[in-house]
Formats: structure tokens, sequence, C-alpha cells
């Protein structure tokens, strides 16, 4: 099946600092990304939908100017997290769609930050 | 809004056992559903999935019937395994958004 990965697994930074987290499709190119954001009683949380070369449609509630995404090729998106803050600290997982039009997609293994 | 609702964990069966995990949405228009299974230490996977009214999704001795009627898509398995421990997330897909339960964890005793 298709391959999601995310970089860093883990992350520790302190307050203040920014933190940008890797999103790729390994075997295929995805048009449109989702990121996520996993609660400590497992609700998952969409952050924002990211769309290869426009700009990303961010939920309700979500700062886009605290979580920057950028969906420059149709295999890489990139969250960055500017001015972490503990509250920032989470799991922070993204997915990919399969193909534009599907509803098939395929999640990345997520990535822990942990902001001092 | 669209949302999903499932029961709350922790769901401890014996090895074997019948297994049942409600999920119940609110949508507009004709989603489509999906199981997702997240084992420890791995990102979630696509367990099954029905895209319209009646339909029944079914992998790895899983089921769920989407009923437009009650809005439900249960998941049930007859015969759980150890192996079958995981977090199980209902989700649904609607205008280009996912919309996830909080999740559920199974945890099943040997």
């Amino acid at each position: 099946g298709a391959v999601v990965s995310q970089h860093p697994s883990r992350v520790i930074c302190k307050s203040g600092t920014s933190v940008k987290i890797e999103c790729r499709s390994l075997d295929f190119q995805a048009t449109t990304m989702f990121w996520y954001r996993q609660f400590p009683k497992q609700s998952l949380m969409l952050m924002a939908t990211s769309n290869e070369g426009s700009k990303a449609t961010y939920e309700q509630g979500v700062e886009k100017d605290k979580f920057l995404i950028n969906h420059a090729s149709l295999t890489l998106s990139t969250l960055t997290v500017t001015s972490a803050h503990p509250e920032d600290s989470s799991f922070y997982i993204c997915s990919a769609l399969g193909q534009p039009g599907t509803d098939t997609q395929y999640f990345g293994p997520g990535t822990r930050l942990t902001v001092l | 809004g669209d949302s999903v609702t499932q029961m709350e964990g922790p769901v401890t069966l014996s090895e074997e056992a019948f297994l049942t995990i409600n999920c119940t949405y609110t949508a507009t228009g004709y989603p489509s559903l999906f199981w997702y299974v997240q084992y420890p230490g791995e990102g979630l996977q696509l367990l099954l999935k029905a895209t319209k009214a009646d339909d029944k999704g079914s992998n790895k001795g899983f089921e769920a019937t989407y009923r437009k009627e009650t809005t439900s898509f249960h998941l049930e398995k007859g015969s759980v395994q150890v192996s079958d421990s995981a977090v199980y997330f209902c989700a649904l897909y609607n205008f280009n958004k996912f919309y996830f339960g909080s999740g559920t964890k199974l945890n099943v005793k040997p």
C-alpha cells in the first residue's frame, strides 16, 4: 500500500522556538494532504487541508499564523509550529489522499511534539 | 456541522469474545463512513469503509453496516484475538473533509 512518512517522529523544543514537521508521500503523488492533531484522550482533530501549489484551508479555531503549512510539491507538505508554547505539545498526524476526488487517505505515523 | 460520536473506552474483552463498538454520525448529504485502526506505536490504517446506505464494509473479520435510518456504523467482530488490541476510530468523509470520532481503545486478554 501507499506509504506516508513523517519527520521527525519526536521533537522536544524550548518555548518560543519554531518547529517544522515534514510529511512525505513516498510512492505516490498527493495533491491533497491533511494535518491533524491528536489529543490525549485520542480524539483526532482536523487542523487544515493542504493542497499542492495553493494556500492551506484552516479549520475554525486553528491559527494560521501559528501553524504554517506549505505544500510545495506533490510529495511534501510541511507544518511549522511557530513560537511554540507548552499548550502546543501534542501528537501531530498528516495524511495524504491517494488520488484527487477519492476518499482513500494514507496516514503518516505521527510526530510527538513536546514544548518545554 | 458534521460529527461522529463513538462509544468511550476502554473496552476489555477476553479472546474469542464478541465485539461491538458503537458509532453514530451527524451529516448533511451522503457521507462515506470508515473505521480506522491504530495499533500501538503505529499510524492509523483503514480497516473498512462503506460509501452508501446499506453497504457493508468488511475486513479481517470485522464488519460494519451503513445504516442511514439510524445514522449508525457500528463495528462488530464475532471472535476477537489478542492481536486486535488497538484503538479504533470511526470517521466520515463529506464535502472533501474527514471527521473522526474520539477513538475507542480495545484490550483483548488471552
